[in-house]
């Protein structure tokens, strides 16, 4: 499967426990995204990276929330002692960059978190 | 308000019918659009870009209104596969991808 792909699928946690979550992108793709999905919303910015460099993290992500993407390549997204609050589907997306923003974003099946 | 809003809908609709949706977005630095479509618990999926001229795919049109800062789809003969959650989605020219919260289809036999 040449996707993205997203590990693990589901995570249920309690409050207060860290966690971290992978995504590895479509393979030639530089630009790799996060985002944070609720039910009945639309998928909510977090963070993008363009190969190794982290260009933009949304004001709404508090400090407990951290992402790298050491060599360009996969990315991990920590959340550090979680709440209810953080409970959703944690989506990942990647992207042939430099093309102002016209380029098409293929998503990966998410990460459900459920924290208790 | 919401930099990328839409009808949530739902609209339910017959088989074989038109229905449009519209998107409006607040962000006048706002350089290219698009429409993904997200099945229930599925990840979004590209369905088309919406160029300044328009542009058709099949039974999908995609208009840009940039003077407004509106964005319509149109499903013609509305398939029951159609039924689906339909995300606007805004990029500026740095990349940054802003999503609409979806309107909801149901296309009825």
């Amino acid at each position: 499967d040449t996707g993205v792909s997203q590990n693990p699928r589901h995570k249920i946690t309690k409050r207060g426990q860290n966690v971290t979550f992978r995504c590895d992108p479509i393979s030639e793709h530089n630009r790799l995204y996060w985002y944070r999905q609720t039910l009945g919303q639309g998928p909510e910015f977090l963070t993008y990276f363009q190969n190794e460099a982290q260009l933009e993290k949304s004001r709404l992500l508090s400090d407990r929330f951290s992402a790298e993407r050491p060599k360009g390549s996969f990315s991990t997204l920590e959340i550090q002692r979680t709440e209810q609050g953080d409970s959703a589907m944690y989506l990942c997306a990647s992207s042939v960059g430099n093309t102002g923003g016209k380029e098409t974003q293929y998503f990966g099946p998410g990460t459900r978190l459920l924290v208790l | 308000r919401k930099e990328v809003e839409q009808d949530p809908g739902p609209f339910n609709v017959p088989e074989g019918a038109t229905v449009a949706f519209n998107c409006t977005y607040s962000n006048s630095a706002s350089q290219s659009f698009f429409w993904y479509r997200q099945d229930c618990r599925k990840e979004p999926k590209l369905l088309m870009s919406v160029y300044s001229s328009g542009n058709e795919d099949g039974r999908f049109t995609a208009q840009l209104n940039r003077a407004s800062q509106y964005i319509s789809l149109l499903i013609r003969d509305s398939k029951l596969s159609d039924s689906a959650t339909y995300l606007c989605v805004v990029n500026t020219n740095a990349g940054k991808s802003t999503f609409g919260d979806g309107t909801t289809l149901t296309v009825k036999p």
